[in-house]
């Protein structure tokens, strides 16, 4: 069966420092990946999507970045927090071929600047 | 450009009540639309919908989409503590990847 790991859960960084989240899905080939920030009270906004290794699409201009080293890896990262960056990121997967299913979203990493 | 608007925005009922949230969107070449649960972490799939008029049945959980008016509804019969949560809705359209999603709807149901 597949399955997300997304690490760490949770996350406090001074301002200024450098981020790196990962997300690795198990038990599939070839998804999609997604990452997701939900700030609170709000929606959830697509940053970033890959279709395949080192194809990334940016959703928004930002102080992130994302890269896909592998087939099952994805990587959200930042060179320099900055306080707006905090929120709730989740990452998630689908394989085209499920064509009735949606996402499945990782645990999620909750992280605060300060 | 696309946009999809959930409401109510929060709602607080008592055990035992009948829900509806509503989901409307803007979108051009629609393809499907999906109903997250959302508790404390990462989301949960409800359902997905590409056809209009066909129900999606899970439990006390159903919904419909209409394509011709641009929305869909997900009801709950008798609520239960554990549907409260946020609920999410989400499309996507034909020549991309990605869904975008709602700002959701908070449910609180009181025992």
């Amino acid at each position: 069966s597949q399955t997300i790991h997304q690490w760490p859960a949770t996350l406090v960084q001074p301002v200024g420092s450098p981020l790196s989240l990962e997300c690795t899905v198990e038990g599939t080939s070839n998804p999609n990946l997604y990452w997701y920030r939900q700030a609170a009270g709000r929606g959830l906004q697509l940053l970033f999507y890959s279709v395949g290794i080192g194809q990334i699409s940016s959703e928004v201009p930002q102080n992130l970045s994302a890269s896909r080293p592998q087939d099952r890896q994805f990587i959200l990262s930042s060179k320099k927090l900055l306080l707006s960056d905090s929120g709730f990121y989740l990452c998630a997967w689908r394989t085209p071929a499920l064509r009735n299913y949606g996402y499945t979203f990782g645990s999620g990493t909750r992280l605060t600047v300060v | 450009e696309d946009k999809v608007v959930q409401s109510p925005l929060s709602l607080v009922v008592h055990e035992g009540d009948t829900v509806t949230l509503n989901c409307s969107y803007e979108v051009t070449n629609f393809r499907s639309l999906l109903w997250y649960k959302q508790e404390k972490k990462a989301p949960t799939f409800l359902f997905m919908l590409t056809s209009s008029g066909i129900e999606k049945k899970s439990g006390r959980l159903s919904s419909i989409l209409d394509k011709k008016e641009l929305f869909s509804i997900l009801n709950i019969t008798a609520t239960q503590t554990g549907d409260s949560a946020v609920y999410l809705c989400a499309f996507t359209y034909s020549g991309t990847y990605k869904y975008i999603f709602g700002t959701g709807t908070r449910l609180k149901v009181l025992a």
